[in-house]
């Protein structure tokens, strides 16, 4: 079976640097997304990792490492627009198997 | 591109009635995915397709639930009879095979049913 775990809800600063985690358990691998949803709105895309590793986009990073099953995203420089939920999603076949999200509630 | 486009935005009905939601996936993206969202349940998949074909309907929760393809630019999800636990967010997304998998949202429409 397919089991992914985050945390549901996290605080941080405006201008720190937050740290969202991913675990999971999963028969076959075929990469993993995180996306950002703001309240009322649709997830968009973040990140995709399918290597081991860190894969870097402006203040937004991805990490992963298969053999732990652990996935994380790396938020900085931290801005009140980043308070939205974000969601891990493993990838099997052409599914996504989503995580249930974790808000993260950003601070002035 | 528009992007996934989907309609209604809101709906409001009463139980027992039918529901039909559409969606319009982008061009040439040959696989569309049915997703419900709650508080409760988070993002579930309930149907997707490839290239018209249904592949995978194991999460439609019951006979209620029906979604059709008939064309690579239009699907379409029916709840008949509609009941109160069934009010959600209803999203569609829509990928391409060969460009990594990312899927594409709609806005999503927001079901209540009273």
């Amino acid at each position: 079976g397919q089991n992914i775990d985050q945390p549901t809800e996290m605080t941080a600063t405006e201008g720190a640097i937050v740290q969202i985690n991913c675990t999971y358990q999963t028969s076959g691998f075929n990469g993993l997304f995180w996306y950002q949803q703001h309240a009322g709105e649709a997830p968009t895309f973040l990140s995709y990792n399918v290597l081991d590793g860190l894969e870097e986009k402006g203040r937004f990073s991805s990490f992963l490492s298969r053999s732990k099953g652990y996935s994380y995203l790396l938020l900085k420089e931290l801005q009140m627009k980043d308070s939205a939920s974000y969601l891990c999603a493993l990838k099997s076949n052409y599914q996504l198997i989503w995580g249930a999200g974790t808000k993260l509630i950003i601070k002035p | 591109d528009a992007g996934v486009i989907q309609s209604p935005r809101h709906e409001v009905t009463e139980m027992g009635q039918e529901v039909t939601l559409r969606c319009k996936p982008i061009s040439g993206h040959d696989y569309l995915f049915w997703y419900r969202q709650t508080m409760m349940r988070g993002l579930e998949l309930l149907i997707y397709f490839n290239n018209n074909v249904p592949i995978d309907d194991s999460g439609m929760p019951e006979d209620r639930f029906s979604a059709k393809m008939p064309n690579a630019s239009f699907s379409t999800l029916k709840i008949q009879p509609s009941e109160p636990r069934d009010s959600a967010v209803y999203f569609c997304a829509s990928s391409f095979t060969q460009a990594g998998n990312e899927q594409f949202f709609g806005p999503g429409t927001r079901l209540t049913v009273l």
